[in-house]
């Protein structure tokens, strides 16, 4: 069975600091990874990778795969209590399977 | 990228009754997903439906519990049946959205009591 890892599952931050999240997959037929960031109900798109070594970024969050490694980071620099948040990361493959992780929970301090 | 309205937001449900969840997508889209995240959990999908034909069920899902209906390309529905506490979950309803990546419905929180 597919699998999705996220590192840390949780981390604590004071305002102002820069946190990398970490996230494996075990895939074949590999299509693209995808970051959302899920802050009640309904997960917020972020990111969509298919490329490796193509960095992506919006703001203050950046995103990067690397599919030799298997793997992606999720930088958010200069983080804000409003970046608290679960991060999910979700790989989907060919056959529109989709597969989440089980999401690292940020919490960013004043 | 798509617009997903999902309802109800919340409900609290005796055991033993059903409940209908509806999305619809202001968009036709040809694939929807529905998911559930129990609490503390993670997003699992529980199928995949296409319009005109039955849905797809993953491992651990049935039809008979999660009967999916697809009647047109912009709106579907999920029914949650013989709630018992255990079904007590979010339930999101997703499409895809091409380099947009995936949009989620706002999601239904469900507590059966």
């Amino acid at each position: 069975e597919d699998k999705v890892v996220q590192s840390p599952l949780s981390l604590v931050v004071h305002e102002g600091d820069t946190v990398t999240l970490n996230c494996s997959y075990e895939v074949t037929n590999f299509r693209s990874l995808l970051w959302y960031k899920q802050e009640k109900k309904a997960p917020t798109f972020l990111f969509m990778l298919t490329s490796s070594g193509i960095e992506k970024k919006s703001g203050r969050l950046s995103s990067i795969l690397d599919k030799k490694e298997l793997f992606s980071i999720l930088n958010i620099t200069a983080t804000q209590t409003g970046d608290s948040a679960v991060y999910l990361c979700a790989q989907a493959d060919y056959g529109q399977n989709f597969v989440f992780g089980p999401g690292t929970r940020l919490s960013v301090l004043p | 990228s798509a617009v997903i309205s999902q309802k109800p937001s919340r409900d609290i449900c005796q055991r033993g009754t059903s409940l209908t969840i509806q999305c619809q997508v202001d968009s036709q889209v040809t694939m929807m997903f529905w998911y559930r995240q129990q609490p503390g959990q993670s997003l699992t999908l529980i199928a995949t439906a296409n319009q005109g034909s039955e849905a797809t069920y993953e491992s651990g899902f049935v039809i008979d519990k999660f009967p999916i209906s697809r009647p047109n390309l912009t709106f579907s529905t999920l029914t949650v049946s013989n709630m018992s506490p255990e079904d007590s979950s979010i339930y999101l309803c997703s499409v895809e959205g091409g380099s947009l990546g995936y949009t989620f419905g706002s999601g239904t929180r469900l507590t059966v009591v």
